[in-house]
């Protein structure tokens, strides 16, 4: 079975501290997706890799960034934490299909409050 | 911006009716995908619907794709208590690597 795993399932952080979100997975999938899930709002595309060290700002990446130095793991940094980055923060992973991305399976969330 | 939008964003049915969800985008696209999601845990992938197919099953499930007027249907047939949770459509673009999903719509199955 394919296995996405995230560091914490909650986390509570006080405003200005750097948080880092970690994400692996065991499939050896190409690509690694960050999204945030907020009620009414469904999932927003933070940044995704499509290889190693590489990255691409999804739909809302302001206040965030991310690293890819292995293939199985990627990790979200939010570097200055505000009130408005409380949410639920969903890792997936896919391989690559012929002309675009395959199915995603996702980690359990990372439920993250901002204090 | 999201690409899915998903139609009706609540349905609520008896145990054995049939469900049916839409979603309609924007761009022109890869594939599409639909994902569930129970109450407070991760998306699980359901169908994966290419732009060249028009109609896939997976048990009870059947998705419809058509191209022309960019959307997709879910159709849930004789539904179960344990189908009630989030369904969310998500489309790939051509020669991307990212999906983009809808907000979703809520399905809660009585029994």
């Amino acid at each position: 079975d394919v296995k996405v795993t995230q560091s914490s399932r909650y986390l509570v952080k006080r405003t200005g501290e750097k948080v880092f979100l970690e994400c692996v997975q065991d499939m050896d999938h190409e690509n690694m997706f960050w999204y945030r899930q907020d009620p009414g709002l469904g999932l927003r595309l933070i940044y995704f890799s499509y290889d190693v060290k590489m990255k691409e700002k999804g739909d809302i990446p302001e206040g965030y960034s991310v690293s890819r130095e292995k293939k199985e793991r990627f990790s979200l940094i939010l570097e200055s934490a505000s009130t408005n980055q409380t949410s639920m923060y969903l890792c997936a992973s896919s391989f690559k299909l012929a002309g675009g991305a395959g199915e995603q399976f996702f980690g359990p969330g990372t439920r993250l409050t901002v204090l | 911006s999201q690409q899915g939008e998903e139609d009706p964003q609540a349905l609520s049915i008896q145990e054995g009716e049939n469900a049916t969800m839409n979603c309609s985008y924007k761009t022109s696209i890869n594939n599409l995908q639909w994902y569930r999601q129970n109450s407070g845990r991760g998306l699980v992938h359901l169908i994966l619907i290419r732009s060249n197919e028009r109609e896939k099953h997976s048990g009870r499930l059947r998705v419809t794709l058509d191209t022309s007027k960019k959307s997709s249907s879910l159709l849930i047939t004789a539904s179960r208590a344990a189908d009630t949770a989030s369904y969310f459509c998500a489309t790939g673009r051509y020669n991307n690597n990212d999906m983009r999903f809808g907000a979703g719509t809520r399905l809660t199955v009585k029994p």
